[in-house]
């Protein structure tokens, strides 16, 4: 298994202009998440989504959009980039056991710089 | 919603000594769970340990244990015999259960272990 992937793994970005970050699962996970961290601080939730076809707001989710068409992919996609989008943007992702959440795999994260 | 606090930016220690990090969270729920992630330079997050709310004992993993405090909402992270490889950010983060699995995160404490 190669657990979670992002692409790429480093990129810069003009202001303004537009990406998405791919995230790839190959353990079957339902749950799907995307963090930013920030220079210092800890991991804060953009977006997460509980299954195909199923997305919902994080605690920064301003200035990107998600979608889940199938189990494995949770793409981020970055509209009109500003410098405070500058940051390393981490997927993850959780199975869903016995009802319960359990511990979130990580990706090994995306560095994102905008100028 | 809740909130969780490192209050430690950074703690250095040596080989083979003790070292504790501590966490304090706020919440109003009674079910959760805690964990405790370290991300080393390569910048992977790696589950280090957890604890389930209902749970009185505390978790160990190895040479991490925890001591958890439900009425005082204190999480702290012990690492014993401190090995070169422990230099790293650890972040204390907090699930509640039946919240999809949403991680809130604490800044982080950098340990830096010293020959």
């Amino acid at each position: 298994n190669a657990g979670v992937t992002q692409t790429p793994k480093f990129r810069i970005l003009k202001i303004g202009q537009s990406m998405t970050l791919q995230c790839t699962q190959d353990m079957n996970h339902n749950y799907m998440y995307w963090y930013r961290q920030d220079p210092g601080m800890g991991l804060k939730l953009i977006y997460y989504s509980v299954g195909a076809g199923i997305t919902d707001k994080g605690e920064v989710p301003n200035g990107y959009n998600v979608s889940r068409s199938t189990t494995e992919d949770f793409p981020l996609r970055l509209e009109l980039a500003a410098p405070s989008q500058t940051s390393v943007y981490f997927c993850a992702s959780s199975p869903r056991l016995a009802g319960l959440v359990y511990e979130q795999y990580f990706g090994p994260g995306t560095r994102l710089t905008v100028t | 919603a809740q909130t969780v606090t490192q209050s430690q930016p950074e703690m250095s220690v040596q080989e083979a000594e003790t070292v504790t990090l501590s966490c304090t969270y706020d919440t109003s729920e009674n079910n959760y769970y805690l964990f405790w992630y370290k991300q080393p330079p390569s910048r992977q997050m790696i589950l280090v340990i957890r604890q389930e709310a209902y749970k009185q004992q505390n978790a160990t993993e190895n040479r991490f244990s925890v001591n958890f405090q439900k009425a005082a909402k204190s999480f702290s992270l012990k690492i014993s015999d401190s090995q070169l490889g422990d230099t790293a950010m650890y972040f204390c983060a907090f699930m509640k259960q039946g919240g999809w699995g949403k991680l809130q995160f604490g800044a982080g404490t950098q340990v830096v272990v010293t020959p």
